[in-house]
């Protein structure tokens, strides 16, 4: 069965620092992974996909397979970075989602 | 890209009464799915609601407590039966897009049962 894990709740790092969200996975095939955000009053949405292979307001995730890892990281974090961050797998037309991990920036 | 509507966005609800949640996309879409946000804890699938079918349910989730409408290919709704303080949630419609590429989600309903 497919997993999705963020050991993280809460991550808090000063601006300008850089920033490592962990997302591990379990999941037998070749896995299709996401990274949603949610930011305060807002709802969520997509914030980058691995397939993509694509820099989002900084940030990237590479797909480990090795080690079924797809953390998400940015070298220097922003205030306006603050949010809630969800990994997410999708198979069988389903998406299945970590418990998030909330990046506080401070200033 | 879909843009989903959802009503209520929150709502406080005595126990053992039952809430429908409805949610409206500005697109014909195949599948519309239903989640489940409690604090702290990952978005949970609660069922897929397929139109003119019976929805699926997940593991854990039952058609007499959540049942679903699905009228047509833009619509539908999640009820909450017999509410408990322990169906205290967030409440979440999503829709995928073409081949699973994206999820989008309305803004959610915030559910307190006293």
């Amino acid at each position: 069965a497919q997993r999705v894990t963020q050991p993280e709740k809460l991550l808090s790092v000063f601006k300008g620092a850089p920033v490592e969200l962990k997302c591990n996975y379990s999941y037998s095939g070749s896995p299709e992974l996401f990274w949603y955000v949610q930011y305060s009053r807002q709802r969520l949405q997509l914030l980058l996909r691995h397939i993509s292979r694509e820099s989002i307001k900084g940030f990237t995730a590479d797909l480990n397979k090795g080690e079924t890892s797809f953390h998400l990281k940015k070298p220097f974090a922003q205030e306006e970075d603050s949010a809630m961050y969800y990994c997410a797998l999708y198979n069988f037309n389903k998406f299945y989602f970590g418990s998030g991990t909330k990046l506080n920036v401070k200033p | 890209s879909a843009v989903i509507s959802q009503k209520p966005s929150r709502d406080i609800c005595q126990r053992g009464t039952s809430l429908t949640i409805q949610c409206q996309v500005d697109s014909q879409v195949t599948m519309m799915f239903w989640y489940r946000q409690q604090p702290g804890q990952s978005l949970t699938l609660i069922a897929t609601a397929n139109q003119g079918s019976e929805a699926t349910y997940e593991s854990g989730f039952v058609i007499d407590k959540f049942p679903i409408s699905r009228p047509n290919l833009t619509f539908s709704t999640l009820t909450v039966s017999n509410m408990s303080p322990e169906d205290s949630s967030i409440y979440l419609c999503s829709v995928d897009g073409t081949g699973g590429t994206e999820a989008f989600f309305g803004q959610g309903t915030r559910l307190t049962v006293v």
